[in-house]
């Protein structure tokens, strides 16, 4: 079972928001340990989209963004657009291993 | 730019042991750790272990402990992970990223199949 909890899916229609979240607890997010988000696109690699919560690598779309507050983080996606579609993890840090925890992944459908 | 290179697919038998390799390029390879991750068909990404790329420190999960070691070669800016004992279960792919307390850069990904 993951450390971090998120939905196995949401969908949207082009042009609209949706939001993913991602809830941990006390010894991850909840000890102030920052959330990264990554997309995945089938049969490529993990590709970083959000890291410290709410910063995006250049290249990446004003489009996505995150926010995190005590034991959970979210990334929302506006202006949904049909390369959108793919699968979106988050990660933290936890501290009973010393290292990275993953969400169980939330498959986004652009209807 | 940075660039992780993985090794190939392996196909290995139950009972046989794997060493996948990771050679980056584009920074200074003992700066970052490299973090392994692996991803089992149809499911999601499981982060196995760290090495550092300055000392060769290792820090592995539980689970894998006693049967996974991770090293690097500084000469070559090269990492690697050796996962022993391999089950069906081990059928995966296994990704390397450089480490930065998130990953920035990953490997393209190296397919391990165990197959009597």
């Amino acid at each position: 079972q993951p450390v971090l909890t998120q939905p196995p899916s949401v969908s949207g229609a082009p042009g609209q928001r949706v939001t993913i979240s991602c809830t941990g607890g006390g010894s991850n997010i909840g000890a102030g340990h920052d959330v990264h988000w990554y997309q995945q696109l089938p049969g490529t690699a993990p590709k970083l989209l959000i890291y410290t919560n709410n910063n995006r690598p250049s290249g990446v779309p004003d489009r996505f963004s995150g926010s995190k507050s005590d034991t959970s983080a979210s990334l929302a996606i506006t202006g949904l657009q049909a390369e959108d579609e793919a699968d979106y993890y988050c990660q933290s840090y936890e501290s009973s291993v010393s290292g990275w925890v993953f969400g169980g992944g939330t498959k986004v459908t652009v209807l | 730019q940075v660039q992780l290179v993985q090794s190939g697919t392996e196909v290995k038998k139950p009972g046989a042991s794997v060493k996948v390799s990771c050679k980056a390029s584009g920074y200074t390879f003992p700066i970052y750790g490299i973090s392994w991750v692996r991803q089992a068909p149809g499911h999601g990404l499981e982060w196995m272990g760290w090495v550092s790329a300055y000392n060769g420190n290792t820090n592995y999960v539980q689970k894998f402990k006693g049967r996974v070691t991770m090293t690097t070669d500084k000469s070559t800016s090269t990492a690697y992970m050796e996962l022993r004992s391999l089950t069906a279960d081990d059928t995966a792919v296994y990704y390397c990223a450089r480490d930065s307390g998130w990953g920035a850069y990953w490997g393209q990904g190296s397919l391990v199949i165990v197959s009597s």
